[in-house]
């Protein structure tokens, strides 16, 4: 049982150049999520998936795009990676209910946009 | 809007306890969450109350108050390992389930 996976953990990109960072849970949650955080700062939400075929807009969402592939998985990608999107990455995936909120996060990605 | 505050930092010793507050403001409140982050590492998640009250795991308590919109994380018998960033977290049901975290409070342990 591996949890929250993502790959990869670290990226070095040049403005402009596009990417796809991947995130797998197996754990069979509903819901999906992918955050940034950066240095010294909270997590901000980027794009979540309540369940599978379905993906809603957070907090930043301007410059990424997301895929539900399946239940399992869900990626983010940047088009045109801009410098003020350095920083780390996480996904998160839960099992939602009013008595639970739980939320695992995988590892991270490490981006720098030079 | 969401918005949520908490302190920036937090100091205290080996063995003590600290309370860490937080406020919030959210036009769909569901639930309240807290979560441990050591350096370089990912969001543990620690405790999640939905309704008023206090809820214990361990060394660790959550409490809620929904009609002051404040919550707090307290952490008894403290070690040199509490160091971290605690983050409360809201969930919020306006146009669709989602969580806002706060910006963290970083605590440091002293011996």
């Amino acid at each position: 049982n591996a949890g929250v996976t993502q790959t990869p953990k670290f990226q070095v990109l040049k403005t402009g150049q596009s990417m796809t960072l991947q995130c797998a849970q197996d754990m069979n949650h509903n819901s999906m999520y992918w955050y940034r955080q950066d240095p010294g700062m909270g997590l901000r939400l980027i794009y979540y998936s309540a369940s599978e075929g379905t993906t809603d807009k957070g907090e930043v969402p301007n410059g990424y795009n997301v895929s539900r592939l399946n239940k399992r998985e869900f990626s983010l990608r940047l088009e045109s990676a801009a410098p003020s999107q350095t920083s780390v990455y996480f996904c998160a995936s839960s099992e939602q209910g009013r008595s639970t909120d739980t939320q695992y996060f995988g590892p991270g990605t490490r981006l720098t946009v030079l | 809007g969401q918005s949520l505050e908490q302190p920036s930092e937090v100091t205290a010793v080996e063995g003590a306890i600290v309370q860490i507050n937080c406020t919030y403001q959210t036009s769909g409140f569901y639930g309240l969450s807290w979560y441990q982050q050591h350096d370089g590492g990912a969001p543990t998640f620690l405790s999640y109350n939905a309704l008023d009250g206090l809820e214990e795991t361990g060394r660790f308590s959550s409490f809620l108050s929904r009609s002051d919109s404040y919550g707090y994380l307290l952490l008894q018998e403290l070690q040199m390992k509490d160091s971290a960033s605690y983050f409360c977290a809201v969930r919020d049901e306006t146009g669709g389930f989602k969580t806002i975290f706060g910006a963290g409070t970083r605590l440091f342990v002293k011996a």
